[in-house]
């Protein structure tokens, strides 16, 4: 069945700093891949998405996510964080026709330190 | 109103209420979806339509019906519900079932009903 894994549940850095988040999944046909972004009270907003072609994807908001077939994996990266960064980061895999059923992975929650 | 808006934002129930949250989106999209987020559960799909057909139930019991009288808008009736239903709902919507953007629709969220049954 497929899965997404996002093996850490919080992440700290600080000001300025470079971050990657991890994610990893499990399918078996060619997936389709999403980072989304949560703020407090909000819903949730697509920061970049991979179906095909160059594997390192350009998103909003100066973040890059690079897939890797051979690691299974879609990690999540910035150069420089910012404050306004602090956030729940989703990683998922549509499955189905048109990739209509998102499997979310659990979540990561990034702080940022002044 | 742009995007995609959810009402209430804020429901708090009995087990014996019936109530029902909105979802309505103003992008022109054919394909809605409900999802439940849990606390330390991942996002969760319970219903999907496409052009006001129900396409998905993702085995979600029947104290939770939806309905889809058009394309722009989006229900969910709940009765019955029980305290671990406790959670926020929350609508998307996207293009079409055909994926016109490469072979899969980027689905576009609202901000969610935060539900709390007592």
């Amino acid at each position: 069945a497929q899965s997404v894994t996002q093996p850490d549940i919080h992440i700290t850095v600080s000001e300025g700093a470079s971050l990657e988040l991890r994610c990893n999944y499990s399918y078996g046909a060619t997936p389709y891949l999403f980072w989304y972004v949560q703020s407090p009270g909000q819903g949730l907003q697509l920061l970049l998405k991979y179906f095909s072609g160059d594997t390192l994807v350009q998103g909003i908001k100066g973040f890059e996510a690079e897939f890797k077939r051979s690691q299974s994996s879609f990690n999540l990266r910035k150069p420089s964080v910012h404050w306004s960064d602090a956030a729940e980061y989703f990683c998922a895999v549509g499955v189905g026709q048109g990739a209509q059923k998102l499997v979310f992975g659990q979540g990561t929650r990034l702080t940022i330190n002044p | 109103e742009t995007g995609v808006t959810q009402t209430p934002r804020h429901l708090v129930m009995g087990m014996t209420n019936k109530k029902s949250l909105k979802c309505e989106q103003h992008l022109g999209h054919n394909a809605m979806y409900w999802y439940k987020q849990s606390a330390k559960k991942p996002l969760e799909l319970m219903f999907v339509y496409n052009f006001k057909e129900q396409t998905e139930n993702n085995s979600v019991p029947s104290r939770f019906s939806p309905e889809c009288p058009n394309s722009s808008h989006l229900f969910l009736h709940l009765h019955t519900l029980q305290p671990e239903d406790s959670a926020l709902y929350l609508c998307a919507s996207s293009p079409d079932s055909a994926g016109t953007s490469g072979g899969a629709d980027t689905q576009y969220f609202g901000p969610g009903t935060r539900l709390t049954v007592l």
